[in-house]
């Protein structure tokens, strides 16, 4: 049973345009989520967190949103680069715990167009 | 820094095999953990450690063992490779499991 889901495994967007990854969770206890991003052959590198207290956070190009009350929430990359082009993973702890309650989803592969 | 640095990059065993992949931090962090990444699925954790001396499993522990010597060593090892254990392998650190965690460049490994 997937507690943390994406469900469009691949995003293909302009240079320069809005970049929108999507992210659902089914754990009501969940209450700290973080974006990955990762490249071919490397580790995955830490993105943007947020804590459920929030509704939003924000760090240069990239903005993530939480609704709460749908368990949803969704990564928005403004403007898309190529560079941005790789493999988001969402994934979600509850605050009775940490990294080893630490759930991933599938990813997404965004490919950003020149 | 190094970071999290991980051996061998690529591996190929046997069935029934054994062997180790090594997991190793600079960065002083008490916790690690391993992962394996299957295609189409997301990182499950394997096992991890709060710190020397301790370590618990994750999600899917059956078939691999480790230990903690050290605070920047975790070796994962396989005492017997089956072909479901055909997978990425990803080592992972950071300060204690509240903190975010910095990724090895992960072990490729391919059990026939």
């Amino acid at each position: 049973d997937q507690q943390v889901k994406q469900n469009s495994p691949s995003l293909s967007v302009q240079e320069g345009r809005i970049s929108i990854l999507n992210c659902d969770y089914t754990n009501s206890m969940f209450d700290y989520f973080l974006w990955y991003k990762k490249y071919p052959a490397e580790g995955p590198t830490f993105l943007i967190s947020i804590s459920s207290i929030k509704d939003k956070n924000e760090d240069g190009r990239f903005t993530v949103f939480l609704n709460k009350s749908a368990k949803h929430l969704s990564l928005h990359i403004v403007p898309s680069q190529p560079g941005d082009s790789a493999v988001y993973f969402c994934a979600a702890h509850p605050s009775q715990g940490g990294s080893e309650k630490l759930v991933f989803g599938k990813g997404t592969k965004l490919t950003v167009n020149p | 820094n190094a970071g999290v640095t991980q051996t061998p990059k690529f591996q190929v065993l046997k069935t029934g095999q054994s062997m180790t992949l090594q997991c190793a931090q600079d960065m002083n962090h008490e916790y690690m953990s391993w992962y394996r990444q299957d295609p189409g699925m997301g990182l499950r954790l394997i096992h991890y450690s709060v710190g020397a001396g301790i370590t618990d499993q994750g999600e899917v522990p059956n078939g691999y063992n480790v230990s903690r010597s050290t605070t920047e060593d975790f070796p994962l090892r396989l005492l017997s490779a089956a072909p479901s254990q055909t997978s990425v392998y990803f080592c992972a650190s950071s300060w204690d499991s509240q903190e975010t965690q910095y990724f090895g460049p992960g072990t490729r490994l391919l059990v026939l």
